[in-house]
């Protein structure tokens, strides 16, 4: 267990819908980053919220988007989902500045159909 | 813009031999580098780093080599064990105030009993 939590493990949607991704980050990190990996992709960078804000942006699609809560678990919203939406996506956490350890969740694997 | 590549989709290594899994970058700007390992089913889990004011770093069975001149990175598993069958994917980060890993699309290492 790496600290990280993703919840749901899996989840199989149809196109055209929209979901909710799931990240509490490991206690202490105040960074969240959301990754997603396509089939044969390394990880792509999606979003960062550090503290509740939004810090950097990736190549994350407008249908997509992401917050952070004063808690700091953090949701990815999904909509108007497509199949080549389908892959992995995992959180990572991190303490902040200079931290470049992250730690990942085991990720979330969406279907699209 | 792919900045950090790796080459070699696949690699099978006979056990008790050395695997090197080679890293490629195109942004000079780098400070840090990095390895991710991950099994099916898990999340990425962080490995080993190099600062670019090195060119190695070593533990255990597991050394980074930066060759700056080159944008090149090598991590070498000596000797390999069965259990070090997974992806690696190799990453980058450019400076404290940008928290962002940027990854290679990995290699898949398969250590032969």
């Amino acid at each position: 267990d790496s600290g990280v939590t993703q919840t749901p493990k899996h989840l199989i949607t149809a196109t055209g819908q929209r979901v909710t991704l799931r990240c509490s980050p490991r206690s202490g990190d105040l960074s969240v980053y959301w990754y997603q990996q396509s089939l044969d992709q390394g990880l792509q960078f999606l979003i960062q919220y550090y503290n509740g804000e939004e810090r950097a942006k990736g190549n994350i699609l407008e249908r997509f988007s992401a917050q952070q809560f004063p808690d700091l678990h953090s949701e990815l919203n999904l909509s108007s989902l497509e199949l080549g939406d389908s892959a992995l996506y995992f959180c990572a956490s991190s303490v902040g500045a200079a931290n470049y350890g992250y730690t990942f969740g085991s990720g979330t694997r969406l279907t699209v159909v | 813009d792919q900045q950090v590549k790796q080459n070699s989709p696949s690699l099978s290594v006979q056990e008790g031999r050395i695997s090197i899994l080679n890293c490629d970058y195109t942004n000079s700007m780098f400070d840090y580098f990095l390895w991710y390992k991950k099994y099916p089913a898990e999340g990425p889990t962080f490995l080993i780093s190099i600062s670019s004011i090195k060119d190695k770093n070593e533990d255990g069975r597991f050394t980074v080599f930066l060759n700056k001149s080159a944008k090149h990175l090598s991590l070498h598993i000596v000797p390999s064990q069965p259990g070090d069958s997974a992806v690696y994917f190799c990453a980058a980060i450019r400076d404290f105030g940008n928290e962002k890993l940027t990854f290679g699309t990995g290699t898949r290492l398969t250590i032969i009993p």
